[in-house]
Formats: structure tokens, sequence, C-alpha cells
């Protein structure tokens, strides 16, 4: 069995660009959350898909976007990039959506933005 | 309003010592509760995880944690630290209707020789 797999792993783009982060998910697992994790403090919600179609959003902005594949792939697009955008981007794999699937995560890209 | 609180920071422990980490929530019925860590270049790993039942739970690394619903915690423990376990921890929760979880702060565990 793989495990989450995401990529690059490290990036660096100025202020306006746009960037676009790539996960893998385990295979088999139909779900992925994406989570923004700022330097200093714990992961936060951005959204998640189930079989490719958007499940739930937290309290980000629509120029973060994402799309999930048939083949356990999955993207996140941050548009007009700004300073604090500048984090470790996390993406969870699980089976389904219930709760008591666990959620298994990847390493991790860090973005900076200059 | 909801939230997960690590009050301790970071926390110095001796190798072979105990270590002990907080963790409040403030919800209105009693979330899923998680604890997960994270190394220094990795991902979040799941360390153990609280649903329902036995409100001491065992997992994986030698930790545990209890569940105390009066206190509206889930603190984590391990009898003896090795080095390996530096770390920072963050524990997380889960509502049974929602789909997201939400991490504290978390703790950063330096373990010295």
């Amino acid at each position: 069995e793989t495990g989450v797999t995401q990529s690059p792993t490290h990036l660096i783009k100025t202020r306006g660009q746009q960037v676009t982060l790539r996960c893998s998910s385990q295979s088999g697992h139909n779900t992925v959350s994406w989570y923004q994790q700022a330097l200093g403090q714990g992961p936060q919600f951005i959204f998640q898909y189930y079989r490719e179609e958007e499940n739930g959003r937290g309290n980000f902005p629509p120029r973060f976007s994402g799309l999930q594949f048939p083949n356990y792939s999955s993207e996140l697009n941050v548009n007009a990039l700004e300073l604090d955008d500048s984090a470790l981007y996390l993406c969870a794999s699980s089976l389904y959506i219930r709760p008591t699937d666990t959620q298994y995560f990847g390493p991790g890209t860090r973005l900076t933005v200059l | 309003a909801q939230s997960v609180t690590q009050p301790d920071i970071h926390i110095t422990v001796s190798e072979g010592a105990s270590l002990e980490l907080r963790c409040n929530y403030s919800y209105g019925a009693t979330p899923y509760l998680f604890w997960y860590v994270q190394s220094p270049g990795q991902g979040l790993q799941l360390l153990l995880k609280y649903f329902s039942g036995d409100t001491l739970v065992q997992g994986i690394k030698g930790f545990e944690a209890e569940f105390k619903r009066s206190q509206s915690s889930f603190n984590l423990r391990k009898p003896s630290v090795h080095w390996s376990d530096a770390a920072e921890y963050f524990c997380a929760v889960l509502i049974s209707n929602d789909y997201k979880l939400s991490f504290g702060a978390g703790t950063t565990v330096t373990v010295r020789a």
C-alpha cells in the first residue's frame, strides 16, 4: 500500500502569481482534504473533495480552488498569490467521508511567496 | 466559539522521563478526538483516536490518551520518552456531522539527553 505523496516538495513564487500543488492519494481512497499550515500554527482546513465533488470548504477565499481526479490524484490551485499564502500545504486522503475514517497525510508542499 | 486549545507551546523533557501533553476542546457535543505527531519535514502521523467507549486509548509508539468529558480534555501521555519522540504534537477534533479536522496550535516537544 503506497502512502500519500505530494509534489513539489518546495516552491517559491512571487506575489500575484498562480500555483498548482499536487497530491496522490492512497489507492482506493475516495476523499481528499487540503490543509494550510502557517509557520508555528496548526493546520487549517481548506476544502475536501469526495468522488470528484467538493464536499466542504473552510474559511478560504475563492482564489483557492481544487480538483480531484478519478485516478486518486488531486490538485490545489491558488490564484493571485499573497504573502500570507506562504505556508506548508498538506493533503490528506481517507477511504470515505465518515468521521471514523482515518485521514492519512502527505509530507506537504512548502510554498514561499515573495 | 468552537476551539481546540493546547496550553503548552513548548515542553522539554529528559529522555526516560514521562510526558504529558494537554488538550482541551470547546464544542457543544463530544467530538471525535485525535492526536497527530509531526516530525521535521514530515507529514502528520496519527498516534491515536477516540470515538467512544473506553476513555483510555492506546496508540502507536507507546502513547496513550485519556478522554475526560467533565473537563473537556484529551491529554496525551507517554511513560518513558525516547529521543526520537522529539517532534510537534497536534490535538485535533472532528464533529460527527462535519467533515474537517480542527487542530490545536501544537506543542513542540524537546528531548534532552
